[in-house]
């Protein structure tokens, strides 16, 4: 069965700190993988996809994110977070067969000023 | 990015009562739509899936019956949670899926906050 796990539930960090966020999938088959970010009271924005290609996916807001397929990983980093990053991130995987997204549990990220 | 419009975005009902949300995608065609549902505190979750024309797809544990999907045109789709009960609260989100060489890409609506009293 197609699964997409993350482990870090809430992640609080001081401005300027760099993040990783964990992301593990569970794909049989092509693998797509999105990570996405939903601020307070928002819908959710497309942070960076990846489908195939150069394993090291960068995105907008200065966040990136590497595929590993021997570790079946798909961690979120930045160098350098700000108090806006403040939000909810999910990762998730695409079963390429029905289009449907399968969601990570999420991760809410507090960037204390 | 596509223009996806969901309405309502919150809405309050009595225990009972029937509650109907529209999710247009204003400059694209969605030959699919995914629901998905979001309760506090955890992850998005796939409901149903509706192609145009067709009858929805529902996920294990989703009642059809419950929740109505009408996707009768390439542009809206529409849930509606009959009696809805307080258990049914939650953050109801669309996506419509828009096909050819944008195939992966996922759209999603702002969500409808449904609270049901």
């Amino acid at each position: 069965a197609q699964s997409v796990s993350q482990h870090n539930h809430h992640v609080i960090l001081s401005e300027a700190a760099s993040l990783e966020l964990g992301c593990n999938y569970s794909y049989g088959g092509t693998v797509n993988l999105f990570w996405y970010v939903q601020y307070p009271g928002q819908h959710l924005q497309l942070l960076l996809k990846y489908f195939s290609g150069d394993p090291l996916v960068k995105g907008i807001k200065g966040f990136e994110a590497e595929f590993i397929k021997s570790k079946f990983s798909f961690n979120l980093r930045k160098p350098s977070v700000q108090w806006s990053d403040t939000a909810e991130y999910f990762c998730a995987g695409m079963d390429t067969g029905r289009r449907a997204l399968t969601f990570g549990s999420g991760t809410r990220l507090q960037v204390q000023p | 990015g596509a223009v996806v419009s969901q309405h309502p975005s919150w809405v309050i009902c009595k225990s009972g009562t029937s509650v109907k949300i529209e999710c247009r995608s204003l400059d694209f065609q969605a030959t699919t739509m995914f629901w998905y549902r979001q309760f506090p505190k955890q992850s998005l979750m796939l409901m149903a899936t509706s192609n145009e024309g067709s009858k929805a797809t529902y996920e294990q544990g989703v009642e059809k019956d419950k929740f109505l999907i009408n996707h009768a045109s390439l542009t809206l789709s529409t849930l509606t949670v009959t009696s809805a009960h307080p258990e049914d609260s939650s953050f109801y989100i669309c996506s419509p899926h828009r096909g050819g060489l944008a195939k992966n890409i996922q759209y999603f609506g702002a969500g409808t906050r449904l609270s049901v009293l």
